[in-house]
């Protein structure tokens, strides 16, 4: 079974930062992709980047890049330059492809002014 | 464009009242979930529709809990009766059926049931 695990339930960064939020995930399928979204008190689920996993080349969006190491099954999420508006909970998700998303637990992320 | 549309955004009801939420998708996909979100089991999917047609309700709670989608622009969730443990967020997701499918995501419906 498909599993994704973040381990850090709450981070905090300072603004203006760099914070970078863990992922790992598991699975036997080899073409696969994975997702970063953001969901702030408001409660809207925001898709942040996105990784196709037969790609070498790590995903970058403006301040969010992430480190794809899909050896170790790794599937970190970088910030940089923290603004108070990061400040919201990050979900992990993994899909092989199919219409299945495997959500990880969340990290809450609090930028501090 | 308008994004996914979700009512009503809260919802307080008393135990073994009838509740029912509402989904219009993004205009032109053919894929829509609903999630429940909760403290204790984080993001779950519990029915997907494929082309208005339930193909994976396997996270449908129990009986209490039916889904339609009766066209492309609209869906429910109906929760009949009501329990206490049903407090959740739902949220409706839409997506395109492609191997990228990302979904886009409602604003959520909060449900208290006292």
């Amino acid at each position: 079974a498909q599993t994704v695990t973040q381990s850090q339930p709450e981070m905090s960064v300072q603004e203006a930062e760099t914070v970078t939020l863990s992922c790992t995930y598991d699975t036997s399928e080899s073409n696969y992709y994975l997702f970063w979204y953001k969901q702030p008190p408001s409660r809207q689920m925001i898709l942040v980047i996105r990784q196709e996993a037969y790609k070498q080349q790590n995903a970058t969006e403006n301040r969010f890049s992430v480190n794809f190491q899909k050896a170790a099954k790794s599937f970190s999420l970088k910030i940089s330059d923290s603004q108070l508006g990061d400040t919201a909970m990050y979900f992990c998700a993994f899909s092989s492809g199919t219409y299945k998303y495997i959500f990880g637990t969340g990290t809450r992320l609090k930028v501090l002014a | 464009d308008a994004g996914v549309i979700q009512s009503p955004r809260h919802e307080v009801t008393e135990m073994g009242q009838e509740v029912t939420l509402r989904c219009k998708p993004i205009s032109g996909h053919n894929s829509l979930f609903w999630y429940r979100q909760t403290m204790m089991r984080g993001l779950e999917l519990l029915i997907y529709f494929n082309n208005n047609v339930p193909i994976d309700d396997s996270g449908m709670p129990e009986d209490r809990f039916s889904a339609k989608m009766p066209n492309a622009s609209f869906s429910t969730l109906k929760i009949q009766p009501s329990e206490p443990r049903d407090s959740a967020v739902y949220f409706c997701a839409s997506s395109l059926t492609s191997a990228y499918n990302e979904q886009f995501f409602g604003p959520g419906t909060r449900l208290t049931v006292l």
